[in-house]
């Protein structure tokens, strides 16, 4: 069955840190692959999409990478603020008339100032 | 500019009752989804809409009806409510079908004793 799995529950790091997130995944083959903030009591919010033909995707301190040999996506914050500290999902969609966007549980950040 | 928003944000019902969430979306775009978010389980698709008028199932609609009269407007309904239905509730709206962004809402908590 189809399963998108990220990293830990929860990660601390200290301030000006860079936080790593991981999100693997099996028996997909993702089109499109995004990344979402969420914060306790609000909805997700849209952060990047990279899509299958990208390998690396940067908006100001964030980088994504997407790998579908190792069938994994990195999320990477650098210079994290205590701000950066919320819950962050990964989804998955693939190509065609079956697909749909597929979240993983996602990862808790705290980063410590 | 409201983004997408969802009514009401709170609910408690009693095992059998029945309710209707609404979520509303200004942005116009074509596609609406609701989703439900429970500890560990991530983001689990219930039902989506194309269009007015048309709906379909996601990964998890037993239990669940939809409605899309208007296309700014998605109505997800419980007919009789049972306590596995306790859920934070999401709707969201994108330009692409699960290609890109998806707007959320604020969420819908809703309890069945």
């Amino acid at each position: 069955s189809q399963k998108i799995e990220q990293n830990s529950e929860a990660l601390n790091i200290q301030e000006g840190k860079t936080a790593t997130l991981t999100c693997n995944y099996t028996n997909y083959s993702p089109a499109y692959l995004q990344w979402y903030r969420q914060d306790p009591g609000r909805g997700p919010v849209f952060l990047l999409l990279i899509r299958e033909n990208e390998k690396e995707k940067r908006k100001e301190r964030l980088k994504v990478t997407f790998d579908t040999t190792l069938k994994q996506s990195l999320f990477h914050i650098t210079a994290s603020q205590p701000a950066d500290s919320a819950t962050y999902l990964c989804a998955l969609s693939s190509a065609g008339s079956a697909r749909q966007l597929t979240f993983g549980s996602g990862t808790q950040l705290t980063v410590l100032p | 500019n409201a983004g997408v928003t969802q009514t009401p944000k709170f609910r408690v019902l009693k095992t059998g009752q029945s309710m209707t969430l609404l979520c509303a979306q200004d942005m116009n775009h074509e596609y609406m989804y609701w989703y439900r978010q429970d500890p560990g389980m991530g983001l689990r698709l219930i039902h989506y809409s194309v269009g007015e008028g048309t709906t379909a199932k996601g990964e998890v609609p037993d239990g669940y009806n939809v409605s899309r009269l208007k296309k700014q407007n998605f109505l997800l309904g419980l007919e009789s409510a049972a306590p596995s239905q306790t859920s934070v509730y999401f709707c969201a709206s994108s330009q692409s079908l699960f290609a890109g962004e998806l707007f959320f809402g604020e969420g819908s908590r809703l309890t069945v004793l």
